[in-house]
């Protein structure tokens, strides 16, 4: 079956770190596109990471040097190590994989996973 | 980063009903717009990609238009199950998402 499943979310004190996991099953990881959206509570989608085929990442200014994309070829494992995080970092966070090396479209999302930073 | 600005922010409609939802980007982006379907505590769900093509298993009830700077989403014969929140992406950049459009039973 073709899926993603993500883990790693929890409650975490402000300053602290977590990282994500997105397993995949059923593609490669390392061949296609992948991203990283949050969604805050009531709130819209919004991009926070990506990584091409080739390797090569992008963060949201919101994120940027803060959080890291990378993935794990052994594992077909995305993940989205995150840093210094702050409250409004607060959302639930899918990982989704574009439809093609462009990513026009994520025809596949992850079932998503709440972070929460709060004291 | 390119913006994308969604009308209206939220929608009353009935089943039958034909509904228009649109979406601006700041600048022009060719075709590459893509529309997601989201329900309460669901991942989002890709309709169309690059403006107009729809993603298998979608019903044929929906359809996108556009190029350059205005798209539209277009849902005729609403349905039960239609009542959902909206997005569209661009993908002419790194990507961006609209603000949503939520269609209610009116």
């Amino acid at each position: 079956e073709v899926q993603l499943v993500e883990s790693g979310g929890g409650l975490i004190q402000p300053g602290g770190s977590l990282r994500l996991s997105c397993a995949a099953s059923g593609f490669t990881v390392s061949s296609n596109y992948m991203i990283w959206v949050r969604q805050a509570p009531g709130k819209g989608l919004e991009w926070v990471s990506l990584i091409y085929s080739t390797g090569i990442t992008f963060y949201a200014d919101s994120v940027k040097g803060r959080f890291t994309i990378s993935r794990d070829n052994s594992k077909n494992t995305l993940y989205l190590q995150m840093n210094s995080l702050r409250v409004e970092d607060t959302a639930v966070y899918y990982c989704a994989k574009g439809t093609n090396i462009r990513g026009d479209g994520f025809d596949l999302w992850g079932q998503g996973t709440v972070v929460s930073v709060s004291s | 980063d390119i913006q994308m600005t969604q009308s209206p922010s939220s929608l009353s409609a009935s089943v039958g009903d034909r509904v228009t939802l649109t979406c601006r980007a700041s600048q022009h982006i060719d075709n590459y717009v893509n529309w997601y379907q989201q329900k309460p505590g669901k991942a989002p769900k890709l309709l169309i990609s690059v403006a107009s093509s729809l993603q298998s298993g979608v019903p044929s009830r929906f359809s996108g238009s556009g190029s350059g700077t205005d798209f539209t989403l277009i849902i005729s014969n609403l349905q039960p199950e239609d009542f959902a929140s909206y997005y569209c992406q661009q993908s002419y950049g790194t990507p961006t998402f609209g603000g949503g459009t939520k269609v209610e039973i009116k």
